[in-house]
């Protein structure tokens, strides 16, 4: 039982290059949600989703594109990567009590 | 514009004494609030929640208390142990999206 499991840890891009940020969890949560965290910001809701084929916006989506194909996934796109995209990414899985991945510290040269 | 403010960024207290970490938020709406610990380079935990219709919830040497006519919640950690040192976020929700504070970072020193 792994939980929440992201990749890379780690990750260095250069402006205008794309890549996709995974997320996977077992624990059979409908609800599943991306965010970012900035120092003195908090963390920022990106995309969230409620279950399979629905996807929503959260406060920060920007830049960014999901896709819910899959109970157990739920990818993070970055279509076109900005310095702006700096930050470390956290994948949480549950509605109420959210169960956070490991995260995956981004940087955008 | 932040709707869950953590106004003290960091807190040293002494092991065995209480700790108070204290949340404020401006959104009327929000029905559901949770404390989150970090330890740096690792993803948030659950610590405790409280849901709106409630004034107070406990779990062990955690108490999260709920003012909701000051939009403000508190959560204390009695006594304070050194491996309580970490960063603590509280969160808001309302439906689906879910609100973080900026975090305080509490120190307990042995």
């Amino acid at each position: 039982n792994a939980g929440v499991t992201q990749t890379p840890k780690f990750q260095v891009l250069k402006t205008g290059q794309s890549m996709t940020l995974q997320c996977a969890q077992d624990m059979n949560h409908e609800y599943m949600s991306w965010y970012r965290q900035d120092p003195g910001m908090g963390l920022r809701l990106i995309h969230y989703s409620v279950g399979a084929g629905i996807t929503d916006q959260g406060e920060v989506p920007n830049g960014y594109n999901v896709s819910r194909s899959t109970t157990e996934d739920f990818p993070l796109r970055l279509l076109s990567a900005a310095p702006s995209q700096t930050s470390v990414y956290f994948c949480a899985t549950g509605l109420r009590e959210q169960y956070f991945g490991p995260g995956t510290r981004l940087t955008v040269t | 514009d932040q709707q869950v403010k953590q106004n003290s960024p960091s807190l040293s207290v002494q092991e065995g004494r209480i700790s108070i970490l204290n949340c404020d938020y401006t959104n009327s709406m929000f029905d559901y609030f949770l404390w989150y610990k970090k330890y740096p380079a690792e993803g948030p935990t659950f610590l405790i929640s409280i849901s709106s219709i409630k004034d107070k919830n406990e779990d062990g040497r955690f108490t999260v208390f709920l003012n909701k006519s000051a939009k403000h919640l508190s959560l204390h950690i009695v006594p304070s142990q050194p491996g309580d040192s970490a960063v603590y976020f509280c969160a808001a929700n309302t439906g689906n999206q879910f609100y973080f504070g900026t975090g305080t970072s509490l120190t307990v020193i042995p």
